[in-house]
């Protein structure tokens, strides 16, 4: 098992722009989970899906950003007309099973910087 | 509420015992968490203790946990400079399975 991926692990952008980043969990997790971490912080929920489905999204999850999922494994997420304070790091987790069986295992992130 | 809080900063010395602590709100909490994070990479899973138990051992690390007060700890014994890290303390959202994190405890271990 390889883990969770994540691609890219960085990317700068100017502002305005829109980015997309890729998490791919380990396989056979149905739940992944995106967070967001920015410096000297800890992470923040932003949404998780079940599956194919989106259950939850943070009200930090503006109309800008927009997470899919769509066949069940691996996530995107965009952000659209990118601002600098959407600089940060865009962690991804994936995990089987509920309650106590569930465990979270993180991906390596992806920093984004805006320019 | 959903609010985590732990200290910022310990420093010990390679070899002492270290105490981590942590607050949390929610009282419908049913699983806590530790993570570390080395920098640059990501988070780590090290434990994490039900909350109808009192205390969890697993080699090196002992996590406390003071439901009453909502007063959670994780003590490294024989602290290495490996150990060097931040460390975070998370409750398990009761819906939907999401994790609170708190801020994180950067852990110096000086030789």
């Amino acid at each position: 098992d390889t883990g969770v991926s994540q691609n890219p692990r960085h990317k700068i952008t100017k502002r305005g722009q829109n980015v997309t980043f890729r998490c791919d969990p380990i396989s056979e997790h149905n739940r992944l989970y995106w967070y967001r971490q920015t410096l000297g912080q800890g992470p923040e929920f932003l949404t998780y899906f079940q599956n194919e489905a989106q259950l939850e999204k943070s009200r930090l999850l503006s109309d800008r950003f927009s997470a899919e999922r769509p066949k069940g494994s691996f996530s995107t997420l965009e952000i659209q007309r990118t601002e600098q304070g959407d600089s940060a790091m865009y962690l991804c987790a994936s995990s089987v099973g509920t309650g106590g069986q569930e465990t979270q295992y993180f991906g390596p992130g992806t920093r984004l910087l805006v320019l | 509420g959903e609010d985590v809080e732990q200290s910022l900063f310990l420093s010990v010395r390679e070899g002492d015992s270290s105490v981590i602590n942590c607050t949390y709100t929610d009282s419908s909490s049913t699983y806590l968490y530790w993570y570390k994070q080395e920098p640059g990479a990501g988070l780590q899973l090290l434990t994490y203790i039900f909350s109808n138990m009192d205390m969890k051992q697993d080699q090196r690390l002992t996590v406390l946990l003071n439901k009453k007060d909502k007063h959670l700890s994780l003590r490294i014994a024989d602290t290495q400079t490996g150990d060097s890290a931040i460390y975070f303390c998370a409750e398990r959202y009761n819906q939907g399975g999401k994790l609170i994190f708190g801020q994180g405890t950067e852990l110096s271990v000086k030789p």
